[in-house]
């Protein structure tokens, strides 16, 4: 089965603190994403990335960067926390590869932050 | 740009009833499309997919889909709910490298 690990299930930070959220997948994928879930929002992409090293923007990358030093890690820091920033964050990964999910996304349990 | 539009936010059923769930893309080009559940406290998983062939697909737990690719929809239905079907279903849209995601209709399936 596929796993994909979040580093915390629930976290709280204060506002202005550079906040460090860590997803580890064991397959091999080449994708990966960082979602933030809101209610009535649905999930909104934050970054992608389809290699090492390599990111992309997605629909709401202000206020957020990310890493991917290595192949199965990949990192979401929100450089200086702020309450908006509030909110349910999802790792998933990825094959791009026919035979190998194609696309299929598979979701990490999720962070709670909490921003006060 | 592709969007899923997904009509209903919310679906209060009794247990029994059927369902459908409305989905609706934008996209012209060849569409692989999914729909995923979670139940409360759990992952986001996979509920089926549509790639290519028989537009009408089955996935788990019963649910089944149907493509229309005249009406570019991708309806999700079950003939008779149960309480343990009370989740979240999201919609979703291949786009280049990524999957542009629906905003979600949260169904409560009553006893």
């Amino acid at each position: 089965d596929v796993k994909v690990t979040q580093s915390s299930r629930y976290l709280v930070k204060r506002t202005g603190e550079k906040v460090f959220l860590e997803c580890v997948q064991d397959m091999d994928h080449e994708n990966m994403f960082w979602y933030r879930q809101d209610p009535g929002l649905g999930l909104r992409l934050i970054y992608f990335s389809y290699d090492v090293k390599m990111k992309e923007k997605g629909d709401i990358p202000e206020g957020y960067s990310v890493s991917r030093e290595k192949k199965e890690r990949f990192s979401l820091i929100l450089e200086s926390a702020s309450t908006n920033q509030t909110s349910m964050y999802l790792c998933a990964s990825s094959s791009p590869y026919p035979g190998q999910g194609y696309h299929e996304q598979y979701f990490g349990p999720g962070t709670r932050l909490t921003v006060t | 740009a592709q969007s899923v539009s997904q009509h209903n936010h919310h679906v209060i059923l009794s247990e029994a009833a059927s369902l459908e769930l409305g989905c609706n893309y934008s996209y012209g080009g060849t569409v692989n499309l999914f729909w995923y559940v979670q139940y409360p406290g759990q992952h986001l998983q996979l509920l089926l997919k549509y790639f290519s062939g028989d537009p009408l697909v089955k996935g788990i737990k019963g649910f089944e889909a149907e493509f229309i690719k005249s009406k570019f929809s991708f309806n999700l239905r079950k003939p008779s709910v149960q309480w343990s079907d009370t989740a979240e279903y999201f919609c979703a849209v291949r786009g280049y490298n990524k999957l542009i995601f629906g905003a979600g209709t949260r169904l409560a399936v009553h006893p």
